[in-house]
């Protein structure tokens, strides 16, 4: 099945600066590359996403590249906010495409 | 829209009682996702339902766990006998098959086996 992994576990930043996540995948077959952000106590949230035919896509102060090459994506987000701090899972399709497995996620804290 | 609904959103039980979870998804999705979360072993898909069909199973952790979806509208996770390292969050997500990849999350249940 696929392999998803996720790094850092956890992720400590100042408020104002920049924070990047990395996920790495093994099915080179993969073409749809998503970001879930879990604040505490809610589900999983899906906050950006990227398909296979584009190498970058950004929404405002949250961005996502990926390297197909590599088989690796991340999450960039800029300008870090105390309300951005949550947990960040990165998922990648499987099943043909049916389901999505997820990485063990990343635990950001952003501090005023 | 209200969103994906489970009940109940907290669940303290004893072990060797039944539990059953339940999941309203969002109308007009068409398929069905169970998860449980733990600190351990992350967000794992326990089993997923296509048109209230059963399509993959293989994350069950044992026969103790059963899932039904008897309508488009309504599912359930059932537990029995339920044990202490049960105790986890259960996620019920939907989306649409066919569209969007996108799954859309309920709030969970966060279940205690003592």
């Amino acid at each position: 099945g696929e392999n998803v992994e996720q790094h850092p576990s956890t992720l400590s930043v100042q408020e104002g600066d920049s924070a990047v996540i990395k996920c790495t995948y093994s099915d080179s077959a993969s073409n749809y590359f998503p970001w879930y952000k879990q604040e505490l106590g809610k589900g999983p949230q899906l906050i950006i996403d990227i398909r296979s035919n584009v190498g970058e896509k950004k929404d405002q102060r949250i961005a996502v590249t990926l390297n197909k090459t590599a088989k690796h994506f991340s999450l960039h987000i800029t300008e870090t906010q105390p309300e951005d701090s949550a947990v960040y899972f990165c998922a990648v399709p499987t099943s043909g495409y049916s389901t999505l497995t997820f990485g063990k996620g990343t635990m950001l804290l952003v501090s005023p | 829209d209200a969103g994906v609904i489970q009940s109940p959103r907290h669940e303290v039980t004893e072990m060797g009682q039944e539990v059953t979870l339940r999941c309203k998804p969002i109308s007009g999705h068409n398929s069905l996702f169970w998860y449980r979360q733990t600190m351990m072993r992350g967000l794992e898909l326990l089993i997923y339902f296509n048109n209230n069909v059963p399509i993959d199973d293989s994350g069950m952790p044992e026969d103790r766990f059963s899932a039904k979806m008897p309508n488009a509208s309504f599912s359930t996770l059932k537990i029995q006998p339920s044990e202490p390292r049960d105790s986890a969050v259960y996620f019920c997500a939907s989306s649409y098959w066919g569209g969007s990849y996108e799954q859309y999350f309920g709030p969970g249940t966060r279940l205690t086996v003592t």
